[in-house]
Protein backbone atom coordinates (compact mmCIF):
# COMPACT_ATOMS: atom_id res chain seq x y z
CA UNK A 1 0.00 0.00 0.00
CA UNK A 2 1.33 3.45 -0.71
CA UNK A 3 1.71 6.05 1.90
CA UNK A 4 3.25 7.84 4.24
CA UNK A 5 5.09 6.17 7.71
CA UNK A 6 5.88 8.10 10.74
CA UNK A 7 8.26 6.65 12.93
CA UNK A 8 7.64 6.50 16.28
CA UNK A 9 4.23 7.25 17.02
CA UNK A 10 4.86 8.16 20.69
CA UNK A 11 8.39 9.43 21.73
CA UNK A 12 9.62 10.52 25.13
CA UNK A 13 12.63 12.42 25.88
CA UNK A 14 14.20 14.15 28.48
CA UNK A 15 15.05 17.89 28.14
CA UNK A 16 18.22 18.90 26.31
CA UNK A 17 17.87 15.46 24.16
CA UNK A 18 17.92 15.82 20.49
CA UNK A 19 15.17 13.49 18.88
CA UNK A 20 14.76 12.79 15.42
CA UNK A 21 11.88 11.58 13.83
CA UNK A 22 11.03 9.66 11.06
CA UNK A 23 8.95 10.48 7.73
CA UNK A 24 9.20 7.68 4.93
CA UNK A 25 6.64 7.60 1.40
CA UNK A 26 6.67 5.58 -0.94
CA UNK A 27 4.29 7.68 -3.29
CA UNK A 28 7.21 9.09 -5.82
CA UNK A 29 6.22 12.22 -4.51
CA UNK A 30 8.88 15.09 -4.81
CA UNK A 31 7.50 17.31 -2.37
CA UNK A 32 7.75 16.22 1.32
CA UNK A 33 7.03 18.44 4.60
CA UNK A 34 6.96 19.00 8.06
CA UNK A 35 4.13 20.20 10.04
CA UNK A 36 3.82 21.03 14.07
CA UNK A 37 0.07 21.00 15.61
CA UNK A 38 -0.48 22.25 19.13
CA UNK A 39 -3.75 22.93 21.08
CA UNK A 40 -6.08 25.44 19.31
CA UNK A 41 -3.34 26.63 16.81
CA UNK A 42 -3.91 24.21 13.94
CA UNK A 43 -0.76 23.09 11.58
CA UNK A 44 2.27 25.40 11.57
CA UNK A 45 4.98 24.84 8.69
CA UNK A 46 8.52 24.13 10.34
CA UNK A 47 10.52 22.65 6.73
CA UNK A 48 9.65 21.80 3.26
CA UNK A 49 11.33 19.94 0.72
CA UNK A 50 10.16 20.35 -2.88
CA UNK A 51 13.23 18.25 -4.44
CA UNK A 52 15.79 15.75 -3.03
CA UNK A 53 18.78 17.67 -1.31
CA UNK A 54 16.90 20.75 -0.93
CA UNK A 55 14.73 22.05 1.71
CA UNK A 56 13.24 25.49 3.17
CA UNK A 57 12.35 26.49 6.24
CA UNK A 58 8.38 27.33 6.83
CA UNK A 59 6.98 29.49 9.72
CA UNK A 60 8.83 28.16 12.69
CA UNK A 61 11.86 26.33 12.16
CA UNK A 62 14.48 27.68 15.10
CA UNK A 63 14.70 24.53 16.83
CA UNK A 64 14.62 22.20 14.36
CA UNK A 65 16.65 20.72 11.49
CA UNK A 66 16.12 18.26 8.30
CA UNK A 67 17.44 16.95 5.62
CA UNK A 68 16.38 15.00 2.22
CA UNK A 69 19.02 12.67 0.96
CA UNK A 70 16.67 10.38 -0.43
CA UNK A 71 13.50 11.22 -2.21
CA UNK A 72 11.62 8.52 0.47
CA UNK A 73 12.91 10.15 3.21
CA UNK A 74 12.57 13.58 5.04
CA UNK A 75 13.37 13.17 8.65
CA UNK A 76 12.99 15.92 11.36
CA UNK A 77 15.33 16.26 14.28
CA UNK A 78 14.09 18.78 17.17
CA UNK A 79 16.86 19.90 18.64
CA UNK A 80 17.59 21.25 21.96
CA UNK A 81 17.34 24.88 20.98
CA UNK A 82 13.57 24.27 20.74
CA UNK A 83 12.57 26.03 23.72
CA UNK A 84 8.90 24.00 23.28
CA UNK A 85 9.22 20.55 21.60
CA UNK A 86 6.34 18.94 22.82
CA UNK A 87 3.95 18.44 20.43
CA UNK A 88 2.25 16.39 17.67
CA UNK A 89 4.25 16.30 14.38
CA UNK A 90 2.79 16.19 10.95
CA UNK A 91 4.51 15.22 7.82
CA UNK A 92 2.83 15.65 4.17
CA UNK A 93 4.06 14.87 1.14
CA UNK A 94 2.52 16.43 -2.34
CA UNK A 95 1.45 14.94 -5.30
CA UNK A 96 2.80 17.83 -7.67
CA UNK A 97 1.13 19.96 -10.15
CA UNK A 98 -1.11 23.32 -9.00
CA UNK A 99 -3.13 22.94 -6.26
CA UNK A 100 -6.25 22.98 -8.29
CA UNK A 101 -5.08 19.35 -8.98
CA UNK A 102 -2.71 18.62 -6.50
CA UNK A 103 -3.51 17.08 -3.13
CA UNK A 104 -1.76 16.48 0.40
CA UNK A 105 -0.93 13.46 1.58
CA UNK A 106 -0.54 13.30 5.31
CA UNK A 107 1.47 10.86 7.64
CA UNK A 108 -0.34 9.82 11.01
CA UNK A 109 1.95 11.98 13.07
CA UNK A 110 4.67 11.37 15.67
CA UNK A 111 3.56 12.65 19.54
CA UNK A 112 6.77 13.76 20.73
CA UNK A 113 6.54 14.61 24.93
CA UNK A 114 9.72 16.56 26.56
CA UNK A 115 10.12 15.78 30.39
CA UNK B 1 -2.88 39.87 7.41
CA UNK B 2 -3.55 36.86 5.63
CA UNK B 3 -5.11 34.31 7.53
CA UNK B 4 -8.07 31.37 7.78
CA UNK B 5 -10.43 31.68 10.47
CA UNK B 6 -12.32 29.20 12.22
CA UNK B 7 -14.78 31.13 15.32
CA UNK B 8 -15.78 28.04 16.32
CA UNK B 9 -13.31 25.73 18.79
CA UNK B 10 -16.07 23.29 19.55
CA UNK B 11 -19.41 22.17 18.14
CA UNK B 12 -21.52 19.86 19.21
CA UNK B 13 -24.20 18.05 16.91
CA UNK B 14 -27.37 15.65 18.03
CA UNK B 15 -26.97 12.31 15.37
CA UNK B 16 -29.24 13.18 12.33
CA UNK B 17 -28.52 16.86 12.56
CA UNK B 18 -27.57 18.98 10.08
CA UNK B 19 -23.82 20.73 10.22
CA UNK B 20 -22.24 23.51 9.75
CA UNK B 21 -19.08 24.17 10.08
CA UNK B 22 -17.74 28.27 9.22
CA UNK B 23 -14.37 29.24 7.65
CA UNK B 24 -13.33 32.79 7.14
CA UNK B 25 -9.89 33.83 5.24
CA UNK B 26 -8.41 37.21 4.50
CA UNK B 27 -7.14 37.35 1.76
CA UNK B 28 -6.74 40.22 -1.47
CA UNK B 29 -7.59 37.93 -4.39
CA UNK B 30 -9.80 34.20 -4.42
CA UNK B 31 -7.81 31.99 -3.00
CA UNK B 32 -7.72 27.91 -3.21
CA UNK B 33 -9.88 26.75 0.15
CA UNK B 34 -9.86 23.34 1.61
CA UNK B 35 -11.49 21.13 3.92
CA UNK B 36 -9.91 18.70 5.97
CA UNK B 37 -10.49 15.98 8.79
CA UNK B 38 -8.63 14.71 11.90
CA UNK B 39 -9.44 11.72 13.42
CA UNK B 40 -7.61 11.41 17.40
CA UNK B 41 -3.80 10.65 16.87
CA UNK B 42 -4.03 10.60 12.79
CA UNK B 43 -3.05 12.34 10.19
CA UNK B 44 -5.53 14.86 7.84
CA UNK B 45 -7.56 13.52 5.15
CA UNK B 46 -8.77 16.35 2.75
CA UNK B 47 -12.85 16.30 1.99
CA UNK B 48 -13.18 18.78 -0.22
CA UNK B 49 -11.38 22.23 -2.50
CA UNK B 50 -12.27 25.20 -4.21
CA UNK B 51 -10.12 26.56 -6.80
CA UNK B 52 -12.63 27.97 -9.46
CA UNK B 53 -16.07 27.73 -10.86
CA UNK B 54 -19.37 26.39 -9.43
CA UNK B 55 -19.06 27.90 -5.63
CA UNK B 56 -20.92 24.73 -4.58
CA UNK B 57 -18.69 21.44 -4.06
CA UNK B 58 -19.07 18.36 -3.23
CA UNK B 59 -16.67 16.27 -1.35
CA UNK B 60 -16.42 12.57 0.31
CA UNK B 61 -18.42 11.57 3.20
CA UNK B 62 -21.63 13.89 2.20
CA UNK B 63 -19.67 16.61 2.70
CA UNK B 64 -19.79 20.03 1.00
CA UNK B 65 -18.98 23.66 1.30
CA UNK B 66 -20.12 26.84 -0.03
CA UNK B 67 -18.08 29.91 -1.56
CA UNK B 68 -19.03 33.26 -0.79
CA UNK B 69 -16.81 35.60 -2.21
CA UNK B 70 -18.87 38.90 -0.92
CA UNK B 71 -18.39 37.11 3.14
CA UNK B 72 -15.09 35.45 2.31
CA UNK B 73 -16.24 32.52 3.47
CA UNK B 74 -16.05 28.55 2.87
CA UNK B 75 -18.71 27.04 5.19
CA UNK B 76 -18.63 23.04 5.43
CA UNK B 77 -21.93 21.25 5.48
CA UNK B 78 -23.26 17.99 5.88
CA UNK B 79 -27.48 17.37 6.16
CA UNK B 80 -26.96 14.88 8.30
CA UNK B 81 -24.73 13.97 11.02
CA UNK B 82 -23.57 10.52 12.09
CA UNK B 83 -21.66 9.43 15.11
CA UNK B 84 -18.60 8.35 12.84
CA UNK B 85 -18.28 12.07 11.58
CA UNK B 86 -16.48 12.91 15.16
CA UNK B 87 -13.07 14.63 14.82
CA UNK B 88 -11.41 17.71 14.62
CA UNK B 89 -11.83 20.01 10.95
CA UNK B 90 -9.62 22.26 9.39
CA UNK B 91 -9.96 24.78 6.97
CA UNK B 92 -7.34 25.74 4.95
CA UNK B 93 -6.38 28.37 1.82
CA UNK B 94 -3.63 29.17 -0.14
CA UNK B 95 -3.45 32.84 0.63
CA UNK B 96 -0.36 33.48 -2.45
CA UNK B 97 2.38 32.54 -4.67
CA UNK B 98 4.45 29.20 -2.87
CA UNK B 99 4.04 25.90 -0.88
CA UNK B 100 4.53 28.32 2.34
CA UNK B 101 1.25 29.81 1.85
CA UNK B 102 -1.01 26.92 2.57
CA UNK B 103 -2.23 28.06 5.68
CA UNK B 104 -4.27 26.15 8.04
CA UNK B 105 -6.88 27.70 10.40
CA UNK B 106 -7.18 26.48 13.80
CA UNK B 107 -9.59 23.65 13.56
CA UNK B 108 -13.43 23.20 15.16
CA UNK B 109 -13.89 20.21 17.05
CA UNK B 110 -16.95 18.57 16.26
CA UNK B 111 -18.94 16.31 19.13
CA UNK B 112 -21.91 14.26 18.24
CA UNK B 113 -24.51 13.28 20.87
CA UNK B 114 -26.71 10.68 20.50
Amino acid sequence: DGGITQSPKYLFRKEGQNVTLSCEQNLNHDAMYWYRQDPGQGLRLIYYSQIVNDFQKGDIAEGYSVSREKKESFPLTVTSAQKNPTAFYLCASYTGGGWNTGELFFGEGSRLTVL
Amino acid sequence: AQSVTQPDIHITVSEGASLELRCNYSYGATPYLFWYVQSPGQGLQLLLKYFSGDTLVQGIKGFEAEFKRSQSSFNLRKPSVHWSDAAEYFCAGVLGTGFQKLVFGTGTRLLVSP
